[in-house]
């Protein structure tokens, strides 16, 4: 079992550009986290999904960022039009059951230009 | 707003001297008390769960404590392979769709040296 995957490690946009981020999450889990971490910042929720159900988004910003995670393959979250303040590590978790221990992805790191 | 603290920030400790981390929290109904353990460029690492007050977990050199209004991370005689940030989170018992939610405090770094 190869754990929670998340990829790229690393990504660079330029102002403006569309950010995708991808997660699989760990065989036989069907509950994905996305949380953010800003430098010098704790972990922050963003959202939570189910296969192709979004349960609680109340961490995500209005605008700018959604969040996916279809019947088949990994979930998705997607920035559109990336500023620099949003340039962190986004990471992925998965669990077994909602509300037990979460297993973490080792992020994907955004640095925008 | 739910506050999770941790104290200290960083933490320099000789391969061997004992101490503790400790984490405050500030929310409406407990459901759950997690500890994590972050290496640079990682995700986080689970380390244990605490449900209510009183209760303890133990591995290897660490044991986690819990009352009602903090936890403890005590780590005895540590190594150099201890080094890394540990992160204690919450998981308030507002249930439904919220229990995904763990809110995170900013992390204790810890460095132990030879």
């Amino acid at each position: 079992n190869a754990g929670v995957m998340q990829n790229p490690r690393h990504l660079v946009r330029r102002r403006g550009q569309e950010a995708r981020l991808r997660c699989s999450p760990m065989k036989g889990h069907s509950h994905v986290y996305w949380y953010r971490q800003l430098p010098e910042e704790g972990l922050k929720f963003m959202v939570y999904l189910q296969k192709e159900n979004i349960i609680d988004e109340s961490g995500m910003p209005k605008e700018r960022f959604s969040a996916e995670f279809p019947k088949e393959g990994p979930s998705i979250l997607r920035i559109q039009q990336v500023v620099r303040g949003d340039s962190a590590a986004y990471f992925c978790a998965s669990s077994l059951i909602v509300g037990e221990k979460l297993f973490f992805g080792s992020g994907t790191q955004l640095s925008v230009l | 707003e739910d506050q999770v603290t941790q104290s200290p920030e960083a933490l320099r400790l000789q391969e061997g001297e004992s101490s503790s981390l400790n984490c405050s929290y500030t929310v409406s109904g407990l459901r759950g008390l997690f500890w994590y353990r972050q290496d640079p460029g990682k995700g986080p690492e689970f380390l244990f769960t605490l449900y209510s007050a009183g209760e303890e977990k133990e591995k290897e050199r660490l044991k986690a404590t819990l009352t009602k209004k903090e936890s403890f991370l005590h780590i005895t005689a540590p190594k150099p392979e201890d080094s890394a940030t540990y992160l204690c989170a919450v998981q308030a018992l507002e249930g439904g769709s919220t229990l995904g939610r763990l809110y995170f405090g900013r992390g204790t770094q810890l460095t132990v040296w030879p």
